[in-house]
């Protein structure tokens, strides 16, 4: 079946540095959905994604849709604590249902 | 502005026992979802309420698992029988618009 891939799964970064991330698939996706899940939590939409190419950013954040549609960036600038959780893509199937990818891992070191 | 809630947040049960998970999703939303996510994974679909019906229930492991959403609001996720396998975060979503989905915090199932 379709699936999303993630990298990296894990990333160990320092405060204040940039990151990034990605999300790819052997299929072609009209939308793409960036959400953060905390520990505990359910995970919270950041970014919806509905064009080919188009870049979108929400505060210190900024996705891009590739052109393929076959894949998508996430983006952080000057990471702060609270960036820190799982970061999941995902994208509609057919009418109804949303996959998920595995989640990228953020962890800032003191 | 309330969002999706989720009771219980937590529910230990014993292996054989039935459990409901109930789920409110935010108000005026008429799509609803369930996922089951286990640990380092992300969400797997379920089931899809659009009003009161499920459009899609392809998701459901097996015939233990049943949810209803008998009038276009609440929804209950009812496991019969369950296994310890059934052990996970158990996540529901409601949606206006197809594709943003406003996740609940969950309820963390264990299965002893």
């Amino acid at each position: 079946g379709q699936q999303l891939n993630q990298s990296p799964q894990s990333m160990f970064i320092q405060e204040g540095e940039d990151v990034s991330m990605n999300c790819t698939s052997s299929s072609i996706f009209n939308t793409w959905l960036w959400y953060k899940q905390d520990p505990g939590e359910g995970p919270v939409l950041l970014i919806a994604l509905y064009k080919a190419g188009e870049l979108t950013s929400n505060g210190r954040l900024t996705a891009q849709f590739g052109i393929t549609r076959k894949d998508s960036f996430l983006n952080i600038s000057a990471s702060i604590p609270s960036d820190v959780g799982i970061y999941f893509c995902a994208g509609p199937i057919g009418d109804d249902k949303i996959i998920f990818g595995k989640g990228t891992r953020l962890h800032i070191l003191p | 502005g309330a969002g999706v809630s989720q009771t219980p947040s937590n529910k230990v049960t014993e292996k054989g026992k039935y459990v409901e998970l109930r789920c409110d999703p935010i108000s005026g939303h008429t799509a609803l979802y369930w996922y089951r996510q286990s640990l380092g994974q992300g969400p797997e679909f379920l089931i899809y309420f659009q009003g009161t019906g499920a459009a899609d229930d392809s998701g459901l492991p097996n015939d233990r698992f049943f949810a209803v959403r008998p009038e276009g609001s609440v929804s209950t996720l009812k496991i019969q029988r369950t296994e310890r396998g059934d052990s996970a975060m158990y996540l529901c979503a409601s949606s206006l618009r197809f594709g943003e989905q406003f996740f609940g915090p969950g309820t963390r199932l264990t299965v002893l």
